[in-house]
């Protein structure tokens, strides 16, 4: 089946640390993988996205790449601020339908 | 662009009451989906539809009811609700299948049931 899998949280990190939040990923055939980020209040927002293979999705600094032969999309950040404070979903589309992980609570401190 | 609207933000219902929450998209997506956020939970997909005339249930269905008259419109409806169903409701839309198209949400709608 279809499923994805994120590093539990929550990750409390100081102001310019190195970020990485773990994602993996079972799928059947060759599927879209995002990261989303939502803050408190808010819907979740597109952070960035990977469509193939080797694939590398940037925005506002952060990166993932797409790695088929691990099966994983981790998202990385290499100097972290205060107001990247929020919750983190990878998800993934094989299809139709989405499939989010439980979400990464990110805290920030100064 | 809207993008996706959600209405109301915030509702406080009585058990046993029924209430519809709107969902509308102006993107011309076809696919279109309504989820539940509960603390510790995540996201868990209620009902979806990939087009007008189309409905399909997802993982937690009981409870509510969905229809897709138009492309634009997605509604959910609550037929009698319980405390369970406290919780934070977003709708979603994207383009079909193969267009590699992310997910947009709405911003949610609050719903707290006493």
């Amino acid at each position: 089946g279809n499923s994805v899998t994120q590093m539990e949280g929550p990750v409390t990190l100081s102001e310019e640390a190195f970020l990485t939040i773990n994602c993996t990923y079972t799928a059947t055939g060759y599927p879209s993988l995002f990261w989303y980020v939502q803050y408190p209040g808010e819907g979740l927002q597109l952070l960035l996205k990977a469509t193939k293979a080797d694939d590398k999705g940037s925005n506002k600094g952060f990166e993932a790449t797409y790695r088929k032969e691990t099966t994983s999309f981790h998202l990385e950040k290499g100097s972290v601020q205060v107001s990247d404070s929020a919750v983190y979903f990878c998800a993934l589309r094989p299809g139709n339908q989405f499939y989010f992980g439980t979400g990464t609570s990110l805290t920030v401190i100064p | 662009n809207a993008g996706v609207t959600q209405t109301p933000k915030f509702q406080v219902l009585k058990t046993g009451q029924s209430m519809t929450l709107q969902c509308a998209q102006d993107m011309n997506h076809e696919y279109m989906s309504w989820y539940r956020q509960d603390p510790g939970m995540g996201l868990r997909l209620i009902h979806y539809s990939v087009g007008a005339g189309i409905t399909d249930q997802g993982e937690v269905p009981n409870g509510y009811n969905v229809s897709r008259s138009t492309t634009e419109d997605f509604p959910l409806r609550l037929l009698s609700a319980a405390p369970s169903q406290t919780s934070v409701y977003f709708c979603a839309s994207s383009l079909r299948e193969g267009a590699n198209s992310p997910l947009h949400f709405g911003n949610g709608t609050r719903l707290t049931v006493t």
